[in-house]
C-alpha cells in the first residue's frame, strides 16, 4: 500500500530534551511538509522540502529543524528552543512542489511535554 | 498574506439533511483549493481538489464549488449521515488552512 507513515503515534518529552519525529512516504513524491496543529486551529507550516537535500522554513520554524537526505524520509526535530511544543504534528507530501499539487497527509504524531 | 476563514466553526444537523460548509479567502490569485476531512486524533483525508480553472468538483455525495472573484468556496454534502461527522478543513495555495468546521450529524 502506498502512503505516508509517521512514528511514533504518541510522544512524551521532558522539558529541555530534543525529540525527533519520523515521516516516511512510499509515494515517490518529491515534496514533503511538516505542519503543526493546535486544538481548534488550522494547520501551520513548519518546514517544507521540494527536493532532496533542500528545505525551506515555513511560518513557525523557530525551535525546529529538519533534514532531507533521502527522497522518502523527512524527519522533524523539536529542539529545547521550542517554547511550547505540545501539539499534534502532521507530515504531508505532494508529487511536486508546485502550489497546485494535491497534498496527502500522514496519521500524525501527538507530542506532549511533561 | 493569505487568510482563510471557515464559518461556522461547528454545525449540528439531523441525519438526511443537505448542508453547506463555507470557506473564504482573501487573495483571489490562487492555484487551487483543497477540501479535507479530519477525524478526531487522525490525519487529514483529501476529499476534493478544485483547480483555479474549474468552478466545481464532485465526488459521490460531495460537491465543492469555487468562486475566485468573490474569494469563496463551498462544500455541499447531500443526504448527510452520522459517518460524515468530522472536522472539515479547506486549504489554498497548499499551505494556508482554515480552522475548520466541526460537523455533527445526529442519527
Amino acid at each position: 500500500d502506498g502512503g505516508i507513515t509517521q512514528s511514533p503515534k504518541y510522544l512524551f518529552r521532558k522539558e529541555g530534551q530534543n525529540v525527533t519525529l519520523s515521516c516516511e512516504q512510499n509515494l515517490n513524491h518529491d515534496a514533503m511538509y511538516w505542519y503543526r496543529q493546535d486544538p481548534g486551529q488550522g494547520l501551520r507550516l513548519i518546514y517544507y522540502s521540494q527536493i532532496v537535500n533542500d528545505f525551506q522554513k515555513g511560518d513557525i520554524a523557530e525551535g525546529y529543524s529538519v533534514s532531507r537526505e533521502k527522497k522518502e524520509s523527512f524527519p522533524l526535530t523539536v529542539t529545547s528552543a521550542q517554547k511550547n511544543p505540545t501539539a499534534f504534528y502532521l507530515c504531508a507530501s505532494s508529487i511536486g512542489g508546485n502550489s497546485w499539487d494535491e497534498q496527502f497527509f500522514g496519521p500524525g504524531t501527538r507530542l506532549t511535554v511533561l | 498574506k493569505q487568510e482563510v476563514t471557515q464559518i461556522p466553526a461547528a454545525l449540528s444537523v439531523p441525519e438526511g439533511e443537505n448542508l453547506v460548509l463555507n470557506c473564504s479567502f482573501t487573495d483571489s490569485a490562487i492555484y487551487n483549493l483543497q477540501w479535507f476531512r479530519q477525524d478526531p486524533g487522525k490525519g487529514l483525508t483529501s476529499l476534493l481538489l478544485i483547480q483555479s480553472s474549474q468552478r466545481e468538483q464532485t465526488s459521490g455525495r460531495l460537491n465543492a464549488s469555487l468562486d475566485k472573484s468573490s474569494g469563496r468556496s463551498t462544500l455541499y454534502i447531500a443526504a448527510s449521515q452520522p459517518g460524515d461527522s468530522a472536522t472539515y478543513l479547506c486549504a489554498v495555495y497548499k499551505f494556508y488552512f482554515g480552522s475548520g468546521t466541526k460537523l455533527n450529524v445526529k442519527p
